[in-house]
């Protein structure tokens, strides 16, 4: 079974760290890329960045530039979000998901595959 | 940055009605869009990508179209399980972005 399993809720202070985490199974890791992308309550999905499993390329929207660090482990099949100097309009449901095209998310692509969410609050 | 805009951001309807959601794109973004459905506390779902492709095991009443600008989604003869919020959201660049999306409620 194809799925994607993250980490569980945190709650952080503000000014703080949240790494996330989202670990792979069902498929061969290093043939798809992983996206990230945020709900904040009541808001649209918001997409924050995406890493190519294959060989660690990552692409960040310019909103979360010099705030996100996405990487990737591929013995354990896990990629990882990191932002930092959070505050509160940070708070949101924190999703990782897969890009059906593979390694490369343009074009005829879409995520297939989510997890199943992270609630961070920061407060 | 390409912007979405769906109309409209909120459906009453029926079930057993013909229900047809808009995405436009403020650029031209070919065929590059796809759809999501998402409920309540849970992660969205992809009904369709390549504006027109239905993904796998996705209920056939669902039915993209468009290109360039304009796109629909539309979802003939509607079921209780159908109740959600839909998403649209293109890949033709980075930003890769979402829409403002369209609650379909009873």
């Amino acid at each position: 079974q194809v799925q994607l399993v993250q980490s569980g809720a945190e709650v952080k202070k503000p000014g703080a760290s949240v790494k996330v985490s989202c670990k792979a199974s069902g498929y061969t890791f290093n043939t798809y890329s992983v996206n990230w992308v945020r709900q904040a309550p009541g808001q649209r999905l918001e997409w924050m960045g995406w890493i190519n499993a294959a060989n660690g390329n990552t692409k960040y929207s310019q909103k979360f530039l010099g705030r996100v660090t996405i990487t990737r482990d591929t013995s354990a099949r896990t990629a990882y979000m990191e932002l930092s100097s959070l505050s509160s309009e940070d708070t949101a449901v924190y999703y990782c998901a897969r890009c059906l095209a593979g390694t490369y998310c343009l074009g005829s692509a879409a995520f297939d595959i989510w997890g199943q969410g992270t609630v961070v609050t920061v407060s | 940055d390409i912007q979405l805009t769906q109309s409209p951001s909120f459906l009453s309807a029926s079930v057993g009605d013909r229900v047809t959601i808009t995405c436009r794109a403020n650029q031209d973004i070919s065929n590059y869009l796809a759809w999501y459905q998402q409920k309540p506390g849970k992660a969205p779902n992809l009904l369709i990508y390549g504006a027109s492709t239905l993904q796998s095991g996705v209920p056939s009443r669902f039915s993209g179209s468009g290109s360039g600008t304009e796109f629909t989604l539309t979802i003939s003869g509607l079921q209780p399980e159908d109740f959600a919020t839909y998403y649209c959201q293109q890949l033709n660049t980075y930003l890769l972005n979402f829409g403002g999306g369209t609650k379909v409620e009873i």
